[in-house]
């Protein structure tokens, strides 16, 4: 079954501080991963797109890996600021009917205290 | 537009009651997807277009659930006779590329409760 989980489920982290979120995937055939934020009442905005060949990609203070034998990815977020509370959605495309299909996890929940 | 616009942002319906929620995608983009995200979950695929064809409908929990985006530009996902279990957000997202492949932006979602 083409599945993607998040741990934690929620995380509560002071302002400053570092932490990484994980994703683990079972989605065949895998086109791209990507991660999305999503704030309170807000659409996804999309963070970083990684095909099968990259294993990291950075965007300011997020930097995600993929370990594609593993099928496991993370979002590592450096320096927490107040405005990274939000919820954080890895996505896995697939390949499939012609076109990708994006198979959404059900995010981790951060919130980034002062 | 600047990005995806969807209106209504919040609906109430009663029980039974038919509803038509818009999504104006970012003009000359050919992926449309429709999503429907309940809470704290995410987002679940309902249907895609590529154009104004429909090419993907299998996401569509039932068959009082219908799409369409006939010029292929702004689409509506109409629920007819809703139900409580119908009660999420629903966002559309579309994309540049013809295979849903490029980056997707998504609108800011129509919150529909039934009661």
């Amino acid at each position: 079954k083409n599945q993607v989980e998040q741990s934690p489920q929620s995380l509560i982290i002071l302002e400053g501080k570092n932490c990484t979120l994980q994703c683990n995937y079972t989605v065949s055939p895998f086109s791209n991963l990507r991660w999305y934020k999503q704030d309170t009442g807000r659409g996804p905005v999309s963070l970083t797109i990684m095909t099968f060949s990259e294993n990291t990609k950075s965007n300011g203070r997020y930097t995600a890996t993929l370990d594609a034998d593993t099928k496991q990815s993370s979002l590592h977020i450096t320096a927490s600021q107040l405005s990274d509370s939000a919820s954080y959605i890895c996505v896995v495309s697939r390949f499939s009917g012609g076109y990708n299909k994006l198979i959404f996890g059900a995010g981790t929940r951060l919130a980034v205290h002062p | 537009g600047a990005g995806v616009s969807q209106s209504p942002r919040y609906k109430v319906a009663k029980r039974g009651q038919d509803v038509a929620l818009r999504c104006d995608p970012i003009s000359g983009h050919v992926s449309l997807f429709w999503y429907q995200q309940a809470l704290g979950q995410g987002p679940e695929f309902l249907t895609y277009f590529q154009n104004e064809a429909q090419l993907d409908k299998s996401g569509l929990p039932s068959d009082r659930f219908f799409a369409e985006r006939p010029e292929g530009s702004v689409s509506t996902l109409k629920i007819q006779r809703t139900q409580q279990e119908d009660s999420a957000v629903y966002l559309c997202a579309s994309s540049l590329g013809l295979d849903g492949d490029t980056e997707a932006f998504f609108g800011q979602g129509t919150r529909l409760t039934v009661v």
